[in-house]
């Protein structure tokens, strides 16, 4: 069946980078566009942008503008994400999710099983 | 940014009631770009219904979504034990934002 499948979770010190990968299965993975949301504990969803899996396009949400990078690999079906200059309030749980139409701004159908990225000294 | 205000916080309701949860917007948006997310403890969203009132693949005609301009709704008939999860909207008519959440508690 379709699905997202995130990398592990991982502990970061404040200032360094992360990444996380989601590895999309069961559907033809250029036809969906990929979106990253964020959750931090206890809070609500936060949307960080959007990338076109066909193109490569991207949109990102202004608040991350400048730190925040999306790619895509169609050759594995692979979407990725690195945030840098990390602070404590990165600390979430981050998902992927695909896009339920074309556009970038745009609702989510099917999500990863999420990420929990601690930043912490 | 388009701040949405769901209400109320917490519904505590029995198997069989009808919960209504409100999404208000703090401006219009584009079209109908309106969609409705159910999450459970430690689980990934699951959409609900997008477009406002358009049911997503595999949900129960027991879920509905309705409104228009800045006023949005989310009614679910007849609650079942494990309709018990925090239900979020979102908007995506621009820069998606979500509300902050509605939890639905089965008595």
């Amino acid at each position: 069946q379709a699905q997202l499948v995130q990398s592990g979770g991982e502990v970061k010190k404040p200032g360094a980078s992360m990444k996380v990968s989601c590895k999309a299965s069961g559907y033809t993975f250029s036809s969906y566009d990929i979106s990253w949301v964020r959750q931090a504990p206890g809070q609500g969803l936060e949307w960080m942008g959007w990338i076109s899996t066909y193109s490569g396009n991207t949109k990102y949400a202004e608040k991350f503008q400048g730190r925040f990078t999306m790619t895509t690999d169609s050759s594995t079906s692979t979407a990725d994400m690195e945030l840098r200059s990390l602070r404590s309030d990165d600390t979430a749980v981050y998902y992927c999710a695909r896009c339920l139409g074309t556009a970038y701004y745009d609702a989510f159908d099917m999500w990863g099983q999420g990420t929990m990225v601690t930043v912490s000294s | 940014e388009i701040v949405l205000t769901q209400s109320p916080g917490t519904l505590s309701l029995s198997p069989g009631d009808r919960a209504t949860l409100s999404c208000r917007a703090s401006q219009r948006f584009p079209s109908n770009y309106l969609a409705w997310y159910q999450q459970k403890p430690g689980q990934a969203p699951r959409l609900l219904i997008y477009g406002i009132s358009s049911r997503a693949i595999g949900i129960p005609d027991r879920f509905s979504g309705s409104g228009s301009g800045t006023d949005f709704t989310l009614t679910i008939s007849r609650l079942e034990p494990e309709d018990s999860a925090v239900f979020y909207c979102q908007q995506y008519g621009t820069s998606p934002t979500f509300g902050r959440g509605t939890k639905v508690e089965i008595k």
